[in-house]
């Protein structure tokens, strides 16, 4: 039974549309991520939210919205999407508190056209 | 600014062998490090952590060193196994863990040779 599960794992789409990434966990943390890893295969944190709290946000553009109906979701939409928007996403968890253990999706690979 | 980084990008080692894969830091406020090992179209995978306050954690094959006063950690995995090749990605946590950011290194690709 998958821990951290993200669909699609591929998302094919032409500039300009919107798109949503899903991701779920059921190792009952009360955190969840969402990373980019860009063409140079650098991960860089995106957003956090805990307990449906946003706490990071950075410095991503307003075309990236997170969504978090509750402490095991956390959702991305994209809104138009632009060339450099093609990366792998991450989504992962944790717990807030303790070690910093962060637990990974398998990946949603973006491709925008 | 990368505040992480992997200088080699890729390392080659015989099965059997030891390897090992290392990381410098600038930020003297990280207190919290782990090491990722991750496969082809998957997630990254924890491997193992370290805390500020230790100069080594060792889980199996796998040890971890941190020196603080030169800001640099590595990660020695002995022996090498065919399946331990993987990009093998150096995380750092910044001290007080308010936004539990974990900041990565560009990875290390290691290729155990069997």
């Amino acid at each position: 039974d998958t821990a951290v599960s993200q669909t699609p794992k591929y998302l094919v789409t032409q500039m300009g549309n919107d798109k949503s990434i899903k991701c779920e966990q059921n190792l009952g943390h009360d955190t969840m991520y969402w990373y980019k890893q860009d063409s140079k295969k650098f991960l860089k944190i995106m957003f956090s939210y805990n307990n449906k709290e946003l706490i990071i946000n950075e410095t991503v553009p307003n075309r990236f919205s997170p969504k978090s109906p509750d402490k095991a979701h956390l959702n991305l939409h994209i809104n138009s999407l632009e060339l450099g928007d093609s990366a792998v996403y991450f989504c992962a968890s944790s717990h807030r508190q303790g070690k910093n253990i962060q637990y990974f999706g398998a990946g949603t690979r973006l491709s925008v056209l | 600014d990368q505040q992480v980084k992997q200088n080699s990008p890729s390392l080659s080692v015989q099965e059997g062998r030891i390897s090992i894969l290392n990381c410098d830091y600038t930020n003297s406020m990280f207190d919290y490090f782990l090491w990722y090992k991750k496969y082809p179209a998957e997630g990254p995978t924890f491997l193992i952590s370290i805390s500020s306050i230790k100069d080594k954690n060792e889980d199996g094959r796998f040890t971890v060193f941190l020196n603080k006063s030169a800001k640099h950690l590595s990660l020695h995995i002995v022996p090498s196994q065919p399946g331990d090749s993987a990009v093998y990605f150096c995380a750092a946590s910044p001290y007080g863990g308010a936004t539990n950011k974990l900041i990565f290194g560009t990875g290390t690709l290691l290729a155990v040779q069997p």
